[in-house]
């Protein structure tokens, strides 16, 4: 079993829909909680991060963590076209120098 | 400014040759890795260097050699690579390998290998 799963996708939304986009693990050490965005052929650009469990809210985007079951979300509202891309959730403890990711989901938001 | 910046974009090199990337950040981040990216995979870890030091090596061939001249670049040497190790190199850094590992990556060198 990967220490981290995420659906690879692809996810195709039409332009304005509520995307859900969610990853799970297994370690129990993980404390930090990123979201990643990648757009093709480019490095991944931090969406946002959230320590331990809880909700942010940046804009059109929320992530959600939820340490008892493992799960963490990402949320875009309103979606765009521009959103297009693939999203990469990573992970890591405290004092851990590694991230993991999981594989990365690719979403398309159609006009 | 949450910037790390990489150079060059793209890069093509043959077998025999020997070239460099470079990665230059100024957040006055203590921690810079190098990670390789293959076409429609995660970023896979190489080097972290914490404190101008080198921390980890995920077991790396010595055709890639890195180097960090001072806190706030990081280079890596490349010499008679493989096609195989045709790929996305990616630079990152973080305030502190310890409490808050939040990495920011640069844009990438693509790099083909003839």
């Amino acid at each position: 079993q990967k220490e981290v799963e995420q659906d690879p996708g692809p996810l195709s939304v039409p332009e304005g829909a509520i995307v859900s986009l969610n990853c799970t693990y297994s370690n129990s050490a993980f404390q930090y909680f990123m979201w990643y965005r990648q757009y093709s052929r480019k490095g991944p650009e931090l969406l946002m991060y959230t320590y331990s469990s809880g909700n942010k809210e940046d804009g059109r985007f929320t992530a959600q963590v939820d340490k008892s079951s493992k799960y963490i979300s990402l949320f875009i509202r309103d979606s765009q076209p521009s959103d297009s891309a693939t999203y990469l959730c990573a992970m890591s403890g405290t004092g851990f120098q590694k991230l993991v990711f999981g594989t990365g989901t690719r979403l398309l938001v159609s006009p | 400014d949450t910037e790390v910046t990489q150079t060059p974009k793209h890069l093509v090199m043959g077998m025999t040759n020997k070239k460099s990337l470079k990665c230059e950040q100024h957040m006055g981040h203590r921690a810079m890795y190098w990670y390789k990216q293959k076409a429609k995979k995660p970023p896979e870890l190489m080097f972290v260097y914490s404190y101008e030091k080198l921390s980890i090596n995920e077991s790396v061939p010595s055709r890639f050699s890195p180097e960090c001249p001072n806190s706030s670049l990081l280079n890596l040497h490349l010499h008679a690579l493989q096609p195989e190790d045709s790929a996305l190199y990616l630079c990152a850094s973080s305030q502190d390998r310890g409490a808050k590992n939040i990495q920011y990556f640069g844009a990438g060198t693509r790099l083909s290998v003839l």
